[in-house]
């Protein structure tokens, strides 16, 4: 069926250096997608989202890259902190009066 | 300023006990409502979403049940839990009719033994 998937499970990288948690979706119909942190025992937490009628959207040191054809998102994270250290999860939502369908998540782990 | 507020926190309750958790939202009128549930190290799965009162749509069979009382009071139930009921359960509220993002709670760590 159709769903939203992350390529990789598990990420580590060191501090200061940039990371790439990538995204795949099937659903063509999606026309929004968000990308969420989520600390251990915590809610997931907003951090950028992208309509499907742009390629690439820049907040603090996030960038979120949309490419259609290929039905592929990613975040990119400048120079990462120790902070950054959560679950990544991509979300996507179909249209008004539809809830956000996740992808399974990406552990990033940033090393001194 | 919207908050979102989901208790308790943590829970412990046997097999067969009656369960319920609720959420409220303050600073907005008629959101959306959603409770997922997120199992150890997995994503997030959609339970129900309810769009106004009384208005409670089910994504998945299971042995719960939704409820929306009130526009900003969200509840999650069971009448008899069992262990595979246990789980990270997060309420979240977007605003209605818009493709925006989902507010989520902290979260309920219920565990079944």
């Amino acid at each position: 069926g159709e769903s939203v998937g992350l390529h990789l499970p598990t990420l580590s990288v060191q501090e200061g250096d940039n990371s790439i948690i990538n995204c795949a979706y099937s659903n063509s119909a999606s026309d929004y997608f968000i990308w969420y942190k989520q600390e251990s025992g915590k809610g997931p937490q907003f951090i950028i989202d992208i309509r499907s009628n742009m390629d690439k959207r820049q907040g603090q040191r996030v960038t979120v890259l949309l490419n259609k054809t290929v039905k592929h998102l990613s975040l990119q994270i400048a120079a990462t902190q120790p902070g950054d250290s959560a679950v990544y999860f991509c979300a996507e939502n179909r249209g008004s009066g539809y809830a956000l369908n996740f992808g399974k998540g990406t552990s990033l782990l940033v090393t001194p | 300023s919207q908050t979102i507020h989901q208790w308790p926190a943590t829970l412990v309750q046997p097999v067969g006990s009656p369960l319920s958790l609720e959420c409220t939202v303050e600073g907005t009128s008629n959101p959306n409502l959603y409770w997922y549930r997120q199992a150890a190290g997995r994503g997030l799965q959609l339970l129900f979403y309810s769009v106004g009162i009384g208005q409670i749509s089910s994504e998945v069979p299971q042995n719960l049940s939704a409820s929306r009382p009130q526009d900003r009071q969200f509840i999650l139930s069971s009448k008899k839990l069992l262990l595979s009921d246990s789980g990270f359960y997060l309420c979240a509220w977007s605003v209605t009719g818009a493709d925006t993002e989902a507010f989520f709670g902290q979260g309920t760590r219920l565990t079944v033994v």
